[in-house]
């Protein structure tokens, strides 16, 4: 079935240094790959999102990368600071296919140190 | 301009009573969701809705779990009997079906059950 694999599960890295996040999911036909932050005890946050036909799109510190051909989409935080300390998820769809159904990677747990 | 509202925010429960969390999506969204997290599992997706009409609820762990959406502006999750394995965080979200898979949160419901 589908499935999205997120890696790596942590992730520490000094304040100012960049941090780059990697997923991987299965269904071709996936079209749409949002970004989640969630803080501790909060709810996920939308933070960027990206569609099958673009393949990069950048808002401000973060960006997030899309290859269709492999089957793979990222996320860049550049010049980290300590208050993007969270988890991030990934997510894939096929919409309409799916009619919104989000598949979600297992999360990535960052750190970054002062 | 108000989000996802969920109630009640924290629940603690006895194994074996009945529990009911409630969910008011964001005004004017056809879409909802109701996810539930664990570190074990991440994210779930239990049940979703469109146009008050249950989708796909393939992710209902067993027949304790019911949820209903009687009207586009209330819906409620019902585990009966609850049991302490159900203990997690329940998390509702909703989209607007132009963009169905563009889902946002609300704060969750944190259930405990002794």
């Amino acid at each position: 079935g589908e499935n999205v694999e997120q890696h790596p599960s942590t992730l520490s890295v000094q304040e100012g240094d960049s941090a780059v996040i990697k997923c991987t999911y299965s269904d071709s036909a996936s079209n749409y790959f949002p970004w989640y932050k969630q803080e501790l005890g909060k709810r996920p946050q939308l933070i960027i999102d990206i569609r099958s036909n673009v393949g990069e799109k950048k808002d401000q510190r973060i960006a997030v990368t899309l290859n269709k051909t492999a089957k793979h989409f990222s996320l860049h935080i550049t010049e980290t600071q300590p208050e993007d300390s969270a988890v991030y998820f990934c997510a894939a769809s096929n919409y309409p296919g799916n009619t919104g159904k989000l598949i979600f990677g297992q999360g990535t747990t960052l750190q970054v140190k002062p | 301009d108000a989000g996802v509202i969920q109630s009640p925010r924290h629940e603690v429960t006895e194994m074996g009573q009945e529990v009911t969390l409630r969910c008011k999506p964001i005004s004017g969204h056809d879409y909802l969701f109701w996810y539930r997290q664990t570190m074990m599992r991440g994210l779930e997706l239990l049940i979703y809705f469109n146009n008050n009409v249950p989708i796909d609820d393939s992710g209902m762990p067993e027949d304790r779990f019911s949820a209903k959406m009687p009207n586009a502006s209330f819906s409620t999750l019902k585990i009966q009997p609850s049991e302490p394995r159900d203990s997690a965080v329940y998390f509702c979200a909703s989209s607007f079906g132009g963009r169905a898979d563009t889902q946002y949160f609300g704060p969750g419901t944190r259930l405990t059950v002794l």
